[in-house]
């Protein structure tokens, strides 16, 4: 069974920009949440979808948005980026409540 | 509130000796859940195991083994006869306590393990 792929693995942007990171989760896992990881801030959480909705969110700014397709993919969208968005973001899925999270490996976004 | 800790920030070993990862948590509870996390160089988080607060029985698993100890409310991580591929940073994390309603995980701050050859 393939793993949690995520596109891309690298990005470079710019203030100001906006970016759209991507995540597949593992097939018929319906559960997918998204973290980041700074050096700083360690692994913190930013949101999770489950059946295309979000049922939990972690404390991000508004800039930061997420969205769930029917097939289970997931997308996350940061609007407005500032040099402190700089980050591993990790996407991980699950097949349900209370299971196991399988992590991909993870979109590294470098913010100029 | 949840909350882990990890209070090893860093962890030398020569290659063969024994090294326990420690992992305290917090939560108010009674259904949560344990996990174990690797992140190797290349930055993917693998795992390693997991455990419901109902289940406090240990585990071997080759090298690895855990010990969950509600008592003192720890979940620590034990590698045996270490090897140079060990070497990455440990994560360990909780989830639950929300009625099931999401599968959020709350990480500890992690242990740099580096085996030395």
């Amino acid at each position: 069974k393939a793993g949690v792929t995520q596109t891309p693995r690298y990005l470079i942007k710019t203030r100001g920009q906006q970016v759209t990171l991507s995540c597949s989760p593992i097939s018929g896992h319906r559960s997918v949440s998204w973290y980041q990881q700074t050096p700083g801030q360690g692994l913190q959480f930013l949101f999770e979808y489950f059946s295309e909705t979000q049922r939990n969110k972690g404390n991000f700014p508004g800039r930061f948005s997420g969205r769930q397709f029917s097939n289970s993919r997931s997308e996350m969208n940061v609007s407005t980026l500032e040099l402190g968005d700089s980050a591993l973001y990790l996407c991980a899925s699950s097949r349900g409540q209370d299971e196991t999270q399988y992590f991909g490996p993870g979109t590294r976004l470098l913010v100029l | 509130a949840q909350k882990v800790t990890q209070a090893q920030t860093e962890i030398s070993v020569v290659e063969k000796e024994d090294v326990t990862l420690d992992c305290v948590y917090e939560t108010r509870d009674t259904t949560y859940y344990l996990f174990w996390y690797k992140q190797p160089p290349s930055g993917e988080l693998v795992f390693l195991i997991r455990r419901n607060s109902f289940d406090e029985q240990n585990e071997i698993s080759g090298r690895y083994s855990w010990n969950f100890q509600k008592s003192t409310s720890s979940f620590n991580f034990t590698i045996t006869a270490s090897q140079v591929v060990d070497s990455a940073v440990y994560f360990c994390a909780l989830s639950g306590g929300y009625g099931g309603a999401t599968n959020k995980l709350i990480f500890g701050t992690g242990t740099l393990l580096a085996v030395q050859p």
